[in-house]
């Protein structure tokens, strides 16, 4: 199947720091999504992008679509210790269609870790 | 609250013994998911359903088996438990609209198999 490259593993920031991860995959996609799962939680959605180039922010977070379609990243400003957790980038293929309908490939998760 | 209820949050099997992950839904949502979180492996899909009654494999299913006879419900089977099954269990939930307005997650199954 369709492999995501998500980088960096882990990440040990001080609070206030901004922060960068990206996701990579040799094949294209359509949509690409972000999550992020809290300590002992399952993942929530935090952005989601349609088309290549598009930057789309949600408060201090801001994901772009590649110019590609084969890469997205997620960057975080002025991080608190709120932010800790796992990130996972998910990608959903041209020929998914509407639905990800099983075809949506995640990530292997960048684990955040802030200091106070 | 309206979401994906997964139970049990924990269990400890022994090897060989058998168990059933219920996951339950109240957003009325067609498609319902089973992953296995492993650490630096991220989420891999075990098994699908997009409708009551209908079942797929995903990338993982071995081991495992599933079934969907009322929409709300999702059960993941395993029927004989091994070490390498040890991992947290994500049932997750989508509406027709797609993964943007409904892929809804649960909280987690923690299984240990000794």
């Amino acid at each position: 199947g369709q492999q995501l490259n998500q980088s960096p593993q882990s990440m040990f920031i001080q609070e206030g720091e901004d922060v960068s991860m990206n996701c990579t995959s040799s094949s294209i996609f359509n949509t690409w999504l972000w999550y992020k799962q809290d300590p002992g939680e399952g993942p929530v959605l935090l952005i989601a992008l349609y088309k290549a180039g598009e930057l789309t922010s949600n408060g201090r977070l801001t994901a772009q679509f590649g110019i590609t379609r084969k890469d997205s990243f997620l960057n975080i400003s002025a991080s608190i210790p709120s932010d800790v957790g796992i990130y996972f980038c998910a990608g959903l293929p041209p020929w998914a269609g509407g639905t990800s309908y099983g075809k949506l490939t995640f990530g292997q998760g960048t684990i955040l870790t802030v200091h106070p | 609250n309206a979401g994906v209820t997964q139970t049990p949050k924990f269990r400890v099997l022994k090897t060989g013994q058998s168990m059933t992950l219920l996951c339950a839904q109240d957003m009325n949502h067609e498609y319902m998911y089973w992953y296995r979180q492993d650490p630096g492996m991220g989420l891999r899909l075990i098994h699908y359903s997009v409708g009551e009654g209908t079942t797929a494999k995903g990338e993982v299913p071995d081991g495992y088996n599933v079934s969907r006879l009322k929409k709300q419900n999702f059960l993941l089977g395993l029927e004989s438990a091994a070490p390498s099954q040890t991992s947290v269990y994500f049932c997750a939930s989508e509406s027709l609209g797609g993964p943007t307005y409904g892929y809804t997650f649960g909280s987690g199954t923690r299984l240990t198999v000794v």
